[in-house]
């Protein structure tokens, strides 16, 4: 699975929109971009996951870039309850390539403030 | 949507003793079942996968006869940790897949603590 690069961490105004940046300069063709996220001593949670085209759901915004390269997470109206970990990983649709894991990166604790 | 319930919550145990982590898919069958740990400020690292009717894979790293995994039906798999120790203590977490383009859904986790 392709690697990822996310900022440590980031703060948001409540109300506000959060954008977390992830880089995944080596993903593949057949790699999905997803994201989770975690909340402080919960499992995590599916938020939303893409291929090339922007995708929008109840929770986020995902925008990926034309080369697949980057994406960003959009929460457009961030809530003191979106404070959590946000993880992005990058793997492929083939739930059996690699054994089916789900590997985790270090995420960006997002951290919204009132 | 499909979940996965995961017990206990949270355990306290005397080392030397052993704790049994239950996760059970609910309204889906989990043929497969991806085990966790997790440990204050870092990420979820990859423990153990184990598949229904077969013996669990273990990560590198990770002692197979002190996590014993059980995946004895389609809806239960179990985390034992055997002769724990104030190491061992640390959040585990399950996960299954869902067959939806959902991917993954998690057990709520179980916070053990070795005194």
């Amino acid at each position: 699975d392709a690697k990822t690069t996310q900022p440590t961490s980031m703060d948001c105004a409540e109300g506000r929109a959060a954008n977390l940046p992830c880089n995944h300069s080596t993903i593949s063709g057949n790699e999905y971009v997803y994201w989770y996220r975690q909340i402080h001593s919960q499992g995590p949670q599916y938020i939303i996951h893409g291929l090339k085209n922007n995708e929008t759901n109840e929770m986020a915004s995902l925008i990926i870039t034309e080369d697949r390269k980057s994406s960003t997470l959009i929460l457009p109206h961030a809530t003191l309850r979106d404070t959590a970990v946000y993880y992005c990983i990058v793997r492929s649709h083939l739930f059996y390539n690699q054994g089916g894991k789900l590997i985790f990166g270090q995420g960006t604790e997002l951290s919204v403030k009132p | 949507g499909a979940v996965v319930s995961q017990h206990p919550s949270r355990v306290i145990c005397k080392s030397g003793t052993s704790v049994k982590i239950e996760c059970r898919s609910l309204d889906f069958q989990a043929t497969t079942m991806f085990w966790y740990r997790q440990f204050p400020k870092q990420s979820l690292m990859l423990m153990a996968t184990s598949n229904e009717g077969s013996k669990a894979t273990y990560e590198q790293g990770v002692e197979k006869d002190k996590f014993l995994i059980n995946h004895a039906s389609l809806t239960l798999s179990t985390l034992t940790v055997t002769s724990a120790h104030p190491e061992d203590s640390s959040f585990y977490i399950c996960s299954a897949p869902t067959g939806t383009n959902y991917g993954y859904t998690f057990g709520s986790g179980t916070r053990l603590t070795v005194v």
